[in-house]
């Protein structure tokens, strides 16, 4: 069945710092692919998406672009915030059903 | 402006006591997930629906259940909830069964006691 996975965390970086978050996956046909992030505490907030390949998603200085050929959608950011400090979830949205499939989620820690 | 609201955030019950909690959504979207999330790990799927047709999970307990009285609102009852049904509870809405965004509430995080 489809599948997610995501490079382990927690993942610490002091401020400023350049942020990769690793995911691929795995799934018949081409799924659209989403980041979500999850503060202490909250539910889950959309990020960014993509739903074709070489599609780029951006919001809020993240970027992530859909690699059909490595099957993967990693998550950059240029110069991270201690306020980005949060759980990221990689996710597909199945073609068989359109239900969200997550990765096991990446917990950051930014320091001042 | 919430879109998907869950009621109440924070609910303790006591083993073994039915337990319900509520969603609502302003989106108009077809289709509610429940999501339920153990600390440190993805949320896990256990029912949703399209519109009033309801569709649960394999794996999903029996002692899980829902209800759908209309397209705004959606609960979740827990018939005899364990210490194992610790958890945070998500509800998420979307458009379709596509390949569409999931919106989510913040959350009811359960504890039992």
């Amino acid at each position: 069945g489809d599948s997610v996975t995501q490079m382990e965390g927690p993942v610490t970086l002091s401020e400023e710092a350049f942020l990769t978050i690793n995911c691929t996956y795995t799934a018949t046909g081409y799924p659209s692919l989403f980041w979500y992030v999850q503060y202490p505490g909250e539910g889950l907030q959309l990020l960014l998406k993509a739903t074709k390949a070489d599609d780029k998603g951006s919001n809020k200085g993240f970027e992530a672009t859909y690699r059909k050929e490595t099957t993967s959608f990693h998550l950059e950011k240029g110069s991270v915030q201690v306020s980005d400090s949060a759980v990221y979830f990689c996710a597909l949205s199945s073609t068989q059903g359109g239900k969200l499939i997550f990765g096991q989620g990446t917990e950051l820690s930014v320091k001042p | 402006d919430a879109m998907v609201i869950q009621n109440p955030r924070y609910q303790v019950t006591q083993f073994g006591k039915p337990v319900t909690l509520s969603c609502s959504q302003t989106l108009n979207h077809n289709v509610m997930y429940w999501y339920q999330q153990k600390s440190s790990q993805a949320p896990k799927l256990l029912f949703h629906y399209y519109d009033k047709d309801f569709n649960n999970e394999a794996d999903t307990p029996d002692n899980f259940q829902s209800r759908r009285p209309n397209t705004s609102f959606c609960f979740l009852d827990i018939r005899s909830p364990g210490l194992g049904d610790a958890a945070m509870y998500l509800c998420a809405t979307s458009r379709g069964r596509g390949q569409t965004e999931a919106f989510f509430g913040q959350g009811t995080r359960l504890t039992v006691v």
